[in-house]
């Protein structure tokens, strides 16, 4: 079981506005640390999408957003295309014995 | 641009050590980045395994902890992961990743494509 709780799927049309939840806790998101979001497409490298809960890095497009709240953060995706069509995976810090660096359990994203 | 390349064996029998070593072009090694190893087993989420700075100094996973060591090679700008007493749970596809250094960073900003290692007699 991850630390951090992701849905397991979400999906939306082209256009749409999506957002994946990840929820945490008070030894992790809940105590401050930033949130840091993950693209997996098979047979690719991993992309960094967001890093310190809402910064894009360079070239990855505005449509991708992030916020955080509480014990929960979430990833926001505008304007859905069908190269969106990935696995999403948040990451965090926890203070506790559980880990140092800690994942979500991944989501699938379906453009319909 | 930094690019990672991950190579070892597929297939590693039970008990046996894995090891698996990323090949890093596009920036040095002894620049200011940790290096890191991450995995994905099957239908499961990431698990970050640890990292190493050039000069040696790691952080490693606690629940990984006496099974894992890393190294880095400067000469030929790679870095290597070495896990002990493998069994069938360690069976995923295992990726080697960047991270900037500094205070509060930490997350990984570029990745390689990742290698699959079964654990399996």
């Amino acid at each position: 079981q991850s630390v951090l709780t992701q849905p397991p799927s979400v999906s939306g049309a082209p256009g749409q506005r999506v957002t994946i939840s990840c929820t945490g806790s008070r030894s992790n998101i809940g105590a401050g640390y930033d949130v840091h979001w993950y693209q997996l497409i098979p047979g690719t490298a991993p992309k960094l999408l967001i890093y310190n809960t809402n910064n894009r890095p360079s070239g990855v497009p505005d449509r991708f957003s992030g916020s955080k709240s509480g014990t929960s953060a979430s990833l926001a995706i505008t304007g859905l295309q069908a190269e969106d069509e990935a696995d999403y995976y948040c990451q965090s810090y926890d203070r506790s014995l559980s880990g140092f660096l800690i994942f979500g359990g991944g989501t699938e994203l379906t453009v319909l | 641009q930094v690019q990672l390349q991950e190579s070892g064996p597929g297939l590693v029998k039970p008990s046996d050590t894995l090891s698996l070593t990323c090949v890093v072009s596009g920036d040095s090694i002894s620049s200011i980045y940790w290096w890191g190893w991450i995995r994905r087993p099957p239908g499961k989420g990431l698990e970050w395994i640890g990292y190493i700075y050039y000069s040696g100094d790691t952080y490693y996973n606690p629940s990984l902890k006496s099974r894992v060591t890393m190294s880095v090679d400067t000469s030929k700008n790679q870095f290597s992961l070495n896990l002990y007493s493998v069994t069938a749970v360690d069976t995923a596809v295992y990726y080697c990743a960047r991270k900037p250094s500094g205070p509060g960073i930490l997350h990984f900003d570029s990745w390689g494509q990742g290698t699959p290692v079964t654990v399996s007699s």
